[in-house]
């Protein structure tokens, strides 16, 4: 199947780790993704994943892959006012050059 | 290196009339992706075009939807006879050519956001 979910709200107070979650139900993706939606604007990429990778750092940003699950996370740490947004958990198929599909997408929110 | 550029940004248009969707991908890139997002939902997967080719339109609805992707010039999103449920914003987003390092990001234009009176 297609199918990438995701939660659709996710609130957190400023300076704390935001964790969004997601899952998927096509074994076979090459790489998975994180894409930030801020408002009005288009998506950008965050962060990607291999499929035999089960985890990537970039600075304030851990992603975490349980392929077993089929369970994708990303970690935000130390949360800040702009990273409010929309939060896009996605997926390739079988190869690179196969459609990506997304999910529909966390939006979080951040309270002082 | 100018983005992925599309026009209009907004849209307005009737019940029954038509509306025409540009999309100039990034410099290099000949891989064109729409997607559409409805208020309050996800981005839901269109059609996925190379020039002068349909490679994948299994998410384009039967009838009124139709793309392209000219050798020269932007692809383009028509949809006629417009009906109330179109009002979305519709992304392009465009990738560089396959590659042995090409890990498949896309990169998105700002969208068109249609409205259907």
């Amino acid at each position: 199947g297609e199918d990438v979910e995701q939660s659709l709200f996710l609130s957190v107070r400023e300076g704390d780790s935001s964790v969004i979650n997601c899952t998927y139900t096509d074994s076979s993706s090459t790489y998975l993704y994180w894409y930030k939606q801020e408002p009005g604007a288009g998506l950008q990429l965050l962060t990607y994943i291999f499929s035999n990778m089960d985890m990537k750092q970039d600075q304030r940003l851990t992603v975490l892959l349980n392929k077993k699950d089929k369970h994708l996370s990303l970690r935000i740490a130390d949360t800040q006012t702009g990273d409010s947004a929309i939060y896009f958990c996605a997926r390739t198929g079988y190869s690179s050059a196969s459609k990506i599909i997304f999910g529909s997408g966390t939006r979080l929110s951040i309270r002082p | 290196n100018a983005g992925v550029m599309q026009n209009p940004r907004h849209l307005v248009r009737r019940r029954g009339q038509e509306a025409r969707l540009r999309c100039s991908p990034m410099k290099g890139h000949s891989h064109v992706y729409w997607y559409r997002q409805l208020p309050e939902e996800g981005l839901k997967f269109m059609v996925y075009l190379q020039k002068e080719n349909i490679i994948d339109e299994s998410g384009m609805p039967k009838e009124r939807f139709s793309a392209e992707f000219p050798k020269e010039g932007p692809s383009i999103l028509r949809i006629q006879q417009v009906v109330r449920g179109d009002s979305a914003a519709y992304f392009c987003a465009s990738s560089p050519d396959l590659g042995g390092t090409n890990t498949g990001e896309l990169f998105f234009g700002e969208g068109s956001r249609l409205t259907v009176l």
